[in-house]
């Protein structure tokens, strides 16, 4: 069976500090990949997208970036935090190809930037 | 662009009331639309979708039907217990191969005994 790993699963950072999550998925090759945000009192936000390894779709431009450098590992990343990056993290698959395909989600990262 | 917009929550229920959770969308095409679900402290899992026009989806007792004419995905439940507090979201996976979703701001629901 498929599943999604996301870590870690809360983070305190300062401003300032660069970050790094990874989410990675077992059980199934050449998933779409996807990254959330779900800021405080707000829906979800896609951030980023990858068809394929080394192939990123950034959906709204922000200080963070993404990178798929394995075909089940994609990493989210920022040289420098903003308050304003605070929120909760969703990793999300999908197997195949076309709009009426479920996504799966990882549990989620907590991210605080004080 | 593509958007969902849902009703805004908390909505607090008795056990064993009905639920209604509005969502209308706005898309190009012909999008298909889900139900996700977020327990407390879990990550989203899918509740329901529905692919076409009139189209049902159906799970644990909650429906929603998919409704070009009035770009509606209304998401009910007859009879809701305790365990159906969660936030619900509904979304939409835009046409084409990336599957991508637009979200809903998510409903908070509290049941009571």
């Amino acid at each position: 069976s498929q599943t999604i790993h996301q870590w870690p699963a809360t983070l305190v950072q300062p401003v300032g500090s660069p970050l790094s999550l990874e989410c990675t998925v077992e059980g199934t090759s050449n998933p779409n990949l996807y990254w959330y945000r779900q800021a405080a009192g707000r829906g979800l936000q896609l951030l980023f997208y990858s068809v394929g390894i080394g192939q990123i779709s950034s959906e709204v431009p922000q200080n963070l970036s993404a990178s798929r450098p394995q075909d089940r590992q994609f990493i989210l990343s920022s040289k420098k935090l903003l308050l304003s990056d605070s929120g909760f993290y969703l990793c999300a698959w999908m197997s195949g190809r076309g709009a009426y395909n479920e996504q799966f989600f990882g549990p989620g990262t907590r991210l605080t930037v004080l | 662009g593509n958007s969902v917009t849902q009703m805004e929550g908390p909505v607090t229920l008795s056990e064993e009331a009905f639920l209604t959770i509005n969502c209308t969308y706005t898309a190009t095409g012909y999008p298909s639309l889900f139900w996700y679900v977020q327990y407390p402290g879990e990550g989203l899992q899918l509740l329901l979708k529905a692919t076409k026009a009139d189209d049902k989806g159906s799970n644990k007792g909650f429906e929603a039907t998919y409704r070009k004419e009035t770009t509606s995905f209304h998401l009910e439940k007859g009879s809701v217990q305790v365990s159906d507090s969660a936030v619900y979201f509904c979304a939409l996976s835009e046409s084409g191969n990336t599957g991508k979703l637009i979200f809903g701001q998510g409903t908070t629901l509290q049941v009571k005994p």
